[in-house]
């Protein structure tokens, strides 16, 4: 099953934070978390694995919660190069052969 | 980069005729995927490939069928190509990425469908 991120779309000033929420209704085994920016591939940013865990590096971090079905993604003091599409990817426990669903994106505009 | 291109980038073909696309990667990887993009529907997964001549529907795999005769290719074909199939298609492949298990996209390639 598809998981749903909201918002769907945000918009920012530069220096703004923002949160992105990826939830879905079954239990996960992981959460994996990509930018697209416009006319590339999706790019890989972290991945979560434990329920509890919280993961990233300097401005942009991610949380898993510990029911392990709900996850977000998190960017603080916003830059212009933040600017894209996140979506989360998610396997669900039990899963096989890596397969990852993908929700349908938040659309994050960061303006000057 | 983990080594993985497709081809043609970009293609515009008419309605009725077949069209393959190819994943080429060079880093002896298993897994490899086949998704379709399209505008407020994200990612999905049309077919993937857990090694050669191991494949498996994904969500969306009507209309389309895959190969995989050596490692390095994996094909994707769209036996009679329809205007629904106007998409943007990327293959994936599973690798460690930061130390983690995870996908990691090629270019992707762009198909007109008129």
């Amino acid at each position: 099953q598809q998981p749903v991120q909201s918002p769907q779309a945000v918009i920012l000033r530069e220096g703004e934070d923002a949160v992105i929420n990826c939830s879905s209704s079954k239990a996960l085994y992981s959460v994996h978390w990509y930018r697209q920016k416009h006319g590339e591939a999706p790019v890989f940013l972290m991945i979560l694995l434990k329920g509890g865990e919280q993961k990233g590096h300097e401005k942009i971090s991610a949380s898993f919660n510990e029911k392990k079905q709900q996850s977000s993604l998190y960017l603080t003091a916003s830059q212009l190069s933040y600017s894209g599409t996140y979506f989360c990817g998610t396997e669900v426990s039990g899963g096989s052969n890596y397969k990852l669903t993908f929700g349908k994106g938040t659309l994050l505009t960061v303006n000057p | 980069d983990a080594g993985i291109t497709q081809s043609p980038r970009h293609k515009v073909t008419e309605t009725g005729t077949p069209v393959t696309l190819r994943c080429h990667q060079t880093e002896n990887h298993r897994y490899m995927y086949w998704y379709r993009q399209d505008p407020g529907h994200g990612l999905r997964l049309i077919h993937y490939s857990y090694g050669v001549k191991d494949t498996d529907k994904g969500e969306v795999s009507d209309g389309y069928s895959v190969s995989r005769s050596k490692t390095e290719d994996f094909l994707l074909t769209l036996e009679s190509a329809t205007s629904s199939q106007t998409s943007v298609y990327f293959c994936a492949i599973s690798t460690i990425l930061a130390g983690e298990e995870t996908q990691y996209f090629g270019p992707g390639t762009r198909l007109l469908v008129l």
